[in-house]
């Protein structure tokens, strides 16, 4: 079946430094991708929506300065956290469906195994 | 945003049935009932999805009410490793995460 890949799996850095995540779609070409976080014992959170070759559309209150989104290819988003935080430790996870936004209620998404990001 | 209600959590007992129940009476025509589940620190995994027909598949059914107005993920004989976060979900252009029911299996 089709498989979403995310790296690294946990990464741990210096306050002040960035940190950036990869999300590949390996079988399948994913033109928006969606990028979630996740604290400790609560839900994913919708962070912001990636589409390939366009500006990535960010959720209310989520920084769009801060955490960087690129998605350069059909296959891959990039999310860049930027002057990391201890609060922006977390768990952060992405997902892309074949045949992209226009697809997702028809079919199932694919998640990465996620990233869990600890700023010390 | 149309929005689930689930119950936080269920217990149920190793190889008999689990009924997780999922109200969603603001859902507009075009939304779509998914369901995922979360194991702990694993990305969500597709469950089932269905519009208005109920819909089954090797993993459980999905039973849509005719008013869709609510629906019910049944996991025909729960297994210990079926224990996990049940997420209900309605989704068209996007996919948003309510709270989930966190489910129990007893051996």
């Amino acid at each position: 079946g089709a498989v979403v890949s995310q790296h690294p799996s946990w990464v741990i850095c210096k306050s002040g430094t960035s940190v950036k995540i990869e999300c590949r779609s390996l079988d399948f070409q994913a033109t928006t991708m969606f990028w979630y976080r996740q604290f400790p014992k609560q839900s994913l959170m919708l962070m912001a929506t990636s589409n390939e070759g366009s500006k990535a559309t960010y959720e209310q209150g989520v920084e769009k300065d801060k955490f960087l989104i690129n998605h350069a290819s059909l296959t891959l988003s990039t999310l860049t956290v930027t002057s990391a935080h201890p609060e922006d430790s977390s768990f952060y996870i992405c997902s892309a469906t074949p045949g992209g936004a226009s697809s997702l209620k028809r079919t199932e998404a694919f998640f990465g195994q996620g990233t869990r990001l600890t700023v010390v | 945003d149309a929005k689930t209600t689930q119950p936080n959590s269920m217990e149920s007992n190793e190889e008999e049935p689990v009924h997780l129940p999922c109200n969603h009476s603001t859902i507009s025509g075009t939304d779509y009932i998914h369901w995922y589940r979360q194991l702990p620190s694993q990305g969500p995994e597709y469950v089932i999805h269905g519009l208005t027909s109920n819909v089954n598949n090797r993993m459980a059914s999905l039973a849509i009410a005719e008013d869709r107005k609510s629906s019910t993920l049944i996991l025909h004989r729960a297994t210990l490793r079926d224990a996990a976060v049940y997420y209900c979900i309605l989704v068209n252009n996007d996919m948003r995460f309510g709270a989930g029911t966190r489910l129990t299996v007893k051996p």
